[in-house]
């Protein structure tokens, strides 16, 4: 069966532009995450999304990130006037509920120039 | 503040040993702890979850352990592989405040032929 997709694979901007990250969850998972992983370093938690309930964002860098899901289904981490310092792949995982084990897709690698 | 602990030096063993790495966490008490792999380039695997209520819990050549009064997980492969080399990440609900996983640092496992 389909995994946890994500688009595109790699983008690279330039400083101050937009950036819109897409996120296809595993089909029937109520719960959607975000992380950030810099080069090297560990999953910095962004925000998570479960089910109907008010997404947790307290995991967001700045007021330029934003997400929202959709239908409960599809997600969308958009970075507004980018930085070097955006600079990361962006992972997103899905899971079945809360509680359970999470599938992540291969994640975006973002370059800021 | 509450937090996650791993190892972040490298765990350089022989292939056919043992290899243990420890994850600590502060202050909270959490009702599951889970344990991901991740190699270069791709977004972690889940490997196992294990409950307060269990203080062990294997799967072929992998064992976790879970000791809340020391508030640790130890996390063993047996028989190690130089294809077990990789990224290990423990991950936990960290506070009742914040529902999502929160994910260690990982510990690199290096098994040498």
């Amino acid at each position: 069966g389909a995994g946890v997709s994500q688009s595109p694979s790699n983008k690279v901007t330039e400083k101050g532009k937009d950036v819109e990250l897409r996120c296809d969850p595993i089909s029937g998972h109520t719960a959607l995450y975000w992380y950030r992983q810099s080069l090297g370093q560990g999953l910095e938690f962004l925000i998570y999304f479960q089910g109907n309930s008010a997404p947790d964002k307290s995991g967001l860098p700045s007021d330029r990130f934003s997400a929202e899901r959709t239908g409960g289904s599809v997600s969308t981490l958009t970075i507004q006037r980018t930085q070097q310092e955006d600079s990361a792949v962006y992972l997103c995982a899905s899971s079945p509920n809360r509680r359970e084990k999470l599938f992540f897709g291969s994640g975006t690698q973002l370059s800021v120039l | 503040s509450q937090k996650i602990e791993q190892n972040s030096e490298a765990l350089n063993i022989q292939e056919g040993k043992t290899a243990t790495l420890t994850c600590n966490y502060t202050n909270y008490s959490p009702a599951y702890l889970q344990w991901y792999r991740q190699d270069p380039g791709r977004g972690p695997v889940f490997l196992l979850l294990i409950r307060e209520n269990e203080k062990e819990k294997r799967k072929e050549r992998l064992k976790v352990t879970f000791d809340t009064t020391l508030k640790q997980s130890l996390f063993h492969i047996t028989a190690s592989q130089p294809a077990d080399s990789a990224t290990y990440l423990c991950a936990l609900e960290l506070d009742t405040g914040r529902r999502a996983l929160t994910f260690g640092s990982g510990t690199r496992l290096q098994v040498q032929p």
